[in-house]
């Protein structure tokens, strides 16, 4: 079984278009994050969020909106795509909130491409 | 504030030579010291950590690293790499915060 599970893996949309990347985790942690990966390898979190409670919201264009229907999920909506939204965006949990003790586990990664 | 810094973005070893990746943290509280790798179009895979207790950790594959808090360095290493290791590392750091900050990353390379 996968521990974090992001859909879809591949997403290439043409600007202007509103697109969402789902996250799944099966660990029962109570903390999930995004984060975005430029092409330069950087990590930057997005957003965090502590059973369905947002508690991080970095600098980002009000166009990304998170959404956590229950602990286990954390969605990623995107309106109006642009093309410097091009990046890997990665989901991520830990079991608790705060210092992440446990480290966290990362999904795979959607590689999104705007055209 | 919080930061890392991975000294070199690009390191290059050969088959069977020491790897070295090099990690500075600054932190205002005892740190808790993350390193990962991400094979390519893969997620991050946590390698290894140090929260209390021996300095000297270590992890999967082989690799170990130890916290020097009088240098605030979390330098990563390996006796002998192989081909496999070739990947992107991160080191990253956490503090009383709820988040981690990742360094830039350190791109391996190994030659056979």
């Amino acid at each position: 079984d996968t521990a974090v599970s992001q859909t879809p893996k591949y997403l290439v949309t043409q600007m202007g278009n509103d697109k969402s990347i789902k996250c799944e985790q099966n660990l029962g942690h109570d903390t999930m994050y995004w984060y975005k990966q430029d092409s330069k390898k950087f990590l930057k979190i997005m957003f965090s969020y502590n059973n369905k409670e947002l508690i991080i919201n970095e600098t980002v264009p009000n166009r990304f909106s998170p959404k956590s229907p229950d602990k286990a999920h954390l969605n990623l909506h995107i309106n109006s795509l642009e093309l410097g939204d091009s990046a890997v965006y990665f989901c991520a949990s830990s079991q608790d909130r705060g210092r992440g003790k446990g480290g966290y586990t990362f999904g795979s990664g959607t590689r999104l491409t705007v055209v | 504030a919080q930061s890392v810094t991975q000294l070199g973005s690009h390191v290059s070893v050969s088959e069977g030579a020491l790897v070295l990746l090099r990690c500075n943290y600054s932190s205002s509280v005892p740190p808790y010291l993350f390193w990962y790798v991400q094979y390519p179009n893969q997620g991050l895979q946590l390698l290894l950590k140090y929260t209390t207790g021996a300095t000297l950790v270590k992890g999967i594959n082989g690799f170990e690293a130890e916290f020097k808090k009088s240098e605030t360095s979390f330098h990563l290493t390996k006796p002998s790499a192989h081909m496999s290791d070739a990947a992107e590392y991160f080191c990253a750091v956490s503090d009383t915060g709820n988040q981690f900050y990742f360094g830039t990353g350190t791109s391996l390379t190994v030659i056979p």
